[in-house]
């Protein structure tokens, strides 16, 4: 089952634009990563982020996470036509033996 | 591109049918996992190996088993196949140590 949520499903930005995802989750984690996926690839990973992190940057990527809302935020910024994919959320199990993703956002950048 | 192979790249079956798919881990990693992916969902976690010995596993039944090598290799089996089993069948490997996984470009299976 899918333990993550993806919000929003679907967004569309111009080249230079940031974009912002969100991801909710259900159960305790030992940390939560993002990966990006090009049409129906293999998926990148992007960033970890653990649980007793707060905020994470990585290049033109920041991850944030609420451990106490059960959420995590990724912001894409100065998107480039590159940057087109779907981005997924991934949570590990404390015991770190599972990885569950959510249903991913669909995001488009228009040049 | 990751160091992590998969075979093959396209498959069809017939359902009822059994299957096998290989991965090849990426050098220095001792961890597997497989995931199945529909259209349109992200990756559902089917199960993992860690020193050739199930690790962990999602909710999927029986039919679905695994195999990891001592070279960190790997295979997943699927028996008596049904139509909902076509799906893109992503493996990823990683160190246990460190989380991270790096994926396979996946094998499309479709089943008839």
């Amino acid at each position: 089952s899918q333990q993550g949520e993806e919000d929003p499903q679907a967004l569309s930005i111009q080249e230079g634009e940031n974009a912002t995802m969100n991801c909710s989750y259900k159960t305790s984690i030992n940390n939560l990563q993002w990966y990006r996926q090009n049409s129906g690839r293999g998926l990148v990973h992007l960033i970890l982020i653990r649980s007793n992190e707060r905020e994470k940057h990585s290049g033109r990527l920041r991850v944030t996470l609420d451990t106490s809302k059960k959420s995590s935020s990724l912001l894409i910024t100065a998107s480039r036509a590159a940057d087109t994919a779907s981005y997924f959320c991934a949570t590990a199990s404390p015991l770190g033996n599972d990885m569950r993703f959510g249903a991913g956002t669909r995001l488009t950048v228009k040049p | 591109e990751t160091g992590v192979t998969q075979s093959p790249t396209h498959l069809i079956k017939t359902r009822g049918q059994q299957v096998t798919l290989r991965c090849s881990s990426q050098s220095g990693h001792n961890t597997v996992s497989w995931y199945q992916q529909a259209l349109g969902q992200g990756p559902q976690f089917i199960f993992q190996y860690y020193r050739e010995e199930e690790n962990g596993r999602g909710n999927f039944p029986p039919r679905f088993s695994g195999l990891q090598f001592p070279n960190y290799s790997s295979e997943l089996n699927v028996n008596a196949l049904e139509l909902d089993d076509s799906a893109l069948y992503l493996c990823a490997s990683s160190r246990r140590e460190t989380y991270e996984q790096y994926f396979g470009p996946g094998t499309r299976l479709t089943v008839t």
